[in-house]
């Protein structure tokens, strides 16, 4: 499985955007990238995953260059309700496990 | 719609007990997976159920152990417990025609071990 380097934590006011970069440099071509989201006391919930390029929904923007060896969750214009923990997951939609890191924990401040 | 549910929410064990957790999927899910997530780290995978199978595991000892039930639901059981084994348990659900990846989790049931 890829391994994945995120920040540990960031720091935000309302209103601003918030980007996430997640290093994964030995990414497999059958990879895909996923971020969830975690409250405190709350299981993690999917927010955006990708392949290549960029995708985006109506929660964030997911990056990744044409290489692969990261990518970059954007969070527009956050509120105090964004602070939470942010996962980046690299692997196989065969394997069946999720693999979590640490996570970066980003507090958005009024 | 009820998204997936756990009981009980909050637990409290000594060592060498035993434990039973519970989790209902959300509904049209047949997949259940669980994870440990210890406090201030990221969840980890325990196992996978489907067709009241255990299809996948992770690294942990023979005392992790589940079951599956024709419904779907599941339970997760922790024999013998030890004081590291204090983290929140939580239960995700997937139906199989989805990407893996986007598993629905539930609030988890925390458990303490004195």
């Amino acid at each position: 499985l890829a391994k994945t380097t995120q920040p540990i934590s960031m720091d935000s006011y309302e209103g601003q955007e918030v980007n996430i970069t997640c290093s994964h440099n030995n990414i497999a071509t059958n990879d895909y990238i996923t971020w969830y989201q975690q409250f405190p006391s709350q299981g993690p919930r999917f927010i955006i995953q990708g392949y290549k390029t960029k995708v985006t929904n109506e929660v964030a923007s997911l990056f990744i260059p044409a290489d692969r060896k990261s990518s970059t969750l954007s969070l527009p214009r956050v509120s105090l309700s964004d602070t939470a923990v942010y996962y980046c997951l690299v692997g196989d939609q065969r394997d069946y496990k999720l693999s979590f890191g640490a996570g970066t924990t980003v507090t958005v401040r009024a | 719609d009820a998204g997936v549910t756990q009981s009980p929410t909050h637990l409290i064990k000594t060592r060498g007990q035993q434990v039973t957790l519970r989790c209902s999927p959300k509904s049209g899910h047949d997949t259940v997976s669980w994870y440990q997530q210890a406090l201030g780290q990221g969840p980890q995978f325990i196992f996978q159920y489907y067709e009241e199978e255990e299809r996948q595991r992770g690294n942990f000892p023979d005392r992790f152990s589940g079951h599956q039930f024709p419904n779907y639901s599941s339970e997760l059981n922790v024999n013998a417990l030890l004081l590291g084994d204090s983290a929140l348990y939580l239960c995700a659900s997937s139906p199989t025609e989805v990407q893996q990846e986007t598993q629905y989790f539930g609030p988890g049931t925390r458990l303490l071990v004195l």
